[in-house]
């Protein structure tokens, strides 16, 4: 049974810092690997999508790696802003698209 | 292009009433997911339509929950009798290709 579990579960840090978010997965028979962005009492946007044959995916201040082997993933956030607080979500997903979701890191970037 | 559209956003019901959920997915999205998050919980996959058929329900809770997709367009999804435990926030996500899921806003349901 697939599980994800998300490390810290709660981070706050001064603006301007680079932080890392950490996931883990156990099975690592994966179709690809979602972060997704969840701000209070709204849905969740996607941020990065990887694919199961890929290493990372970048999108501006943010690059998500995997490694499927290991069963891991990190999201690395660079020169974090007060805009950035939300809840981040790593998700895996089934051939199905089913995903199956880590608990969440919540991040506090203070100005 | 319309995102996914959740209605309602909110829901205060007492314990025993019956609620139903709505969602309407992106157009031309053959396959809509629903999800729900619990406080304290991760979010939880609840059933998997393609187009009117139930591909997956393997997460529905118990038979208190009843989720349709009548001519593959919008799904409902009706809790009864809703129980205290049932509180949380529902989601629900479509896609075209299995793999990328748009997801909606949410509709939080809260049972008093």
């Amino acid at each position: 049974k697939q599980e994800v579990t998300q490390i810290p579960a709660a981070l706050s840090v001064p603006e301007g810092e680079n932080l890392v978010l950490n996931c883990s997965f156990t099975d690592s028979a994966i179709y690809n690997l979602q972060w997704f962005r969840q701000d209070p009492g709204k849905g969740l946007t996607s941020l990065l999508l990887i694919q199961s044959s890929q290493r990372e995916q970048t999108s501006g201040r943010l690059n998500a790696s995997l490694d499927k082997s290991s069963g891991r993933s990190t999201l690395y956030i660079a020169a974090s802003q007060p805009g950035d607080s939300a809840t981040y979500l790593c998700a895996v997903t089934a051939n199905t698209g089913k995903l199956i979701f880590g608990q969440g890191t919540t991040l506090q970037v203070k100005p | 292009e319309a995102g996914v559209t959740q209605f309602p956003s909110h829901s205060v019901i007492e314990k025993g009433q019956t609620v139903t959920l709505r969602c309407d997915p992106i157009s031309g999205h053959d396959n809509l997911y629903w999800y729900r998050r619990v406080m304290g919980k991760e979010i939880k996959f609840l059933l998997h339509f393609v187009k009117e058929s139930k591909q997956d329900e393997s997460g529905m809770p118990n038979n208190r929950f009843l989720a349709e997709r009548t001519g593959g367009t919008y799904s409902t999804l009706k809790v009864q009798p809703a129980e205290l435990e049932d509180s949380g926030v529902y989601f629900c996500a479509s896609s075209q290709v299995p793999q990328e899921a748009f997801f909606g806003q949410g509709t939080r349901l809260t049972v008093v």
